[in-house]
């Protein structure tokens, strides 16, 4: 069974922290990895990445994948009060016409002033 | 807003009962993705549509069922309900789809339809 395990949980910093998200998973027919942000609301796409050690970046966020070792990461850098939110992992697995996507739990930032 | 309907905004109803959730893809978009988010469960992919055709299926219970029609909206049915089914349904669309020819597209989520089964 198709497995995304995500940690920390939960994570609270102060304003200016960096933080790291970590991502692990165990799939069947790796396609890609997703991470998503969700406020208070529904959620919203970040990245996604499919080749191994290549940096996608957008602002103050940035992440980056290893397919040996089966995880991303997801930097945050600056923290701000508006990045809290749980931030969602996801990977797409199957085959070049039908796919999976499987979710991790989450984890829970909340960055205080 | 972006640009994905769902009706209704919300729904309750009685165990064993049957409702409908509707979705209106963005316009141009082909794909339509189908999600559950319970406070147990976390976020779950259900099912996915690209252009009038099943393409990824996820953890979709068989009381589930759902189709895209040729004008590319979309309908979540779920049947026998249980006090289980109550969470937020999600509905996303994108430009391609999941898997195939066509390279992955950014999704865009739609503000959800929050089930309650009493």
């Amino acid at each position: 069974e198709d497995k995304v395990v995500q940690s920390p949980l939960s994570l609270v910093v102060h304003e200016g922290d960096t933080v790291t998200l970590n991502c692990s998973y165990e799939v069947t027919n790796f396609r890609s990895l997703l991470w998503y942000k969700q406020e208070k609301k529904a959620p919203t796409f970040l990245f996604m990445l499919t080749s191994s050690g290549i940096e996608k970046k957008s602002g103050r966020l940035s992440s980056i994948l290893d397919k040996k070792e089966l995880f991303s990461i997801l930097n945050i850098t600056a923290t701000q009060t508006g990045d809290s939110a749980v931030y969602l992992c996801a990977v797409l697995s199957g085959g070049t016409s039908y796919g999976k996507l499987t979710f991790g739990q989450g984890t829970i930032l909340t960055v205080h002033p | 807003d972006s640009g994905v309907t769902q009706t209704p905004k919300h729904l309750i109803t009685a165990t064993g009962q049957r409702v409908t959730l509707r979705c209106s893809p963005r316009s141009g978009d082909l794909s339509v993705y189908w999600y559950q988010q319970s406070l147990d469960q976390g976020l779950q992919f259900l099912i996915q549509y690209y252009n009038g055709e099943e393409r990824a299926k996820g953890n979709i219970l068989e009381r589930f069922s759902a189709q895209q029609f040729p004008d590319l909206h979309s309908e979540l049915n779920l049947s026998s309900l249980e006090l289980g089914d109550s969470a937020l349904y999600f509905c996303a669309s994108s430009v391609g789809g999941l898997a195939g020819a066509l390279a992955y597209n950014e999704q865009f989520f739609g503000p959800g339809t929050r089930l309650t089964v009493l």
